[in-house]
């Protein structure tokens, strides 16, 4: 089965670099996507295709991917980025869709 | 711009069958590469993925769940209807529906999401 491994949390000062992993099989096959999700609200999109920013999404936000791992980096963190993210992909036969069990950004 | 809205039942017994209503606009679900998501969200927990409908009817559901859940679409009304039978207390959870967006047989992801409809499962 496709799984998607995230660290639980991570924790940062502001101004400095986050970087949160994901892990999984298919995602030397499949893109990896990221969702940020503040407490309260519904997911939105921060990262498509691997490394695409949608409209909108601050230039903080990147993404990239090697082998098995996609990485979300923000840079020059902000309070504001304090949240939840999950990483989500399909699987090879694109039959099927999974999150990452998320990992909780702390601003310090 | 783009816009989905939840609506069902709060609160439903265990054995019962859940059925929720996705409302969208600012886009059609007449094409392949577009569609309409379940995902739902347990108190405190993470992301599920529920099923899937592209504009071309195909459907995808969730392994684990696939016998429970049967999603349909209904373009002339703008919206996207799940249904769950024999629910369960651990079923309990935020149900959202998002826009499917992406490349057939390729890679689709989601965006926008809806705001959610918390549903709880209690005798």
């Amino acid at each position: 089965s496709h799984e998607l491994t995230q660290p639980p949390a991570v924790s940062v000062s502001p101004g400095q670099t986050a970087r949160i992993t994901c892990s999984g099989n298919e995602l030397s096959k499949q893109h990896g996507y990221w969702y940020q999700q503040k407490s309260g609200q519904a997911p939105v999109l921060v990262i498509y295709k691997d490394n695409e920013r949608p409209s909108g999404i601050p230039e903080r936000f990147s993404g990239s991917s090697s082998g098995t791992t996609v990485t979300l980096t923000i840079s020059g963190v902000q309070a504001e980025d304090e949240a939840d993210y999950y990483c989500q992909s399909g699987d090879s036969s694109v039959t099927y869709w999974v999150f990452g069990g998320g990992t909780k950004l702390t601003v310090l | 711009q783009i816009t989905l809205k939840e609506s069902g039942p709060t609160l439903v017994k265990p054995t019962q069958t859940l059925t929720l209503t996705c409302t969208f606009s600012g886009f059609s679900l007449s094409t392949g590469g577009v569609g309409v998501a379940w995902i739902r969200q347990p108190p405190g927990k993470a992301l599920e993925w529920l099923a899937l409908v592209l504009g071309n009817d195909a459907k995808r559901y969730s392994p684990s769940l696939d016998s429970r859940l049967t999603i349909t679409k209904d373009t002339s009304k703008n919206q996207v209807v799940l249904t769950m039978t024999n629910v369960d207390p651990v079923d309990t959870a935020t149900y959202y529906c998002a826009r499917v967006f992406g490349i057939v047989g390729i890679s689709f992801w989601f965006d926008p999401w809806g705001q959610g409809t918390l549903v709880t499962v209690s005798a």
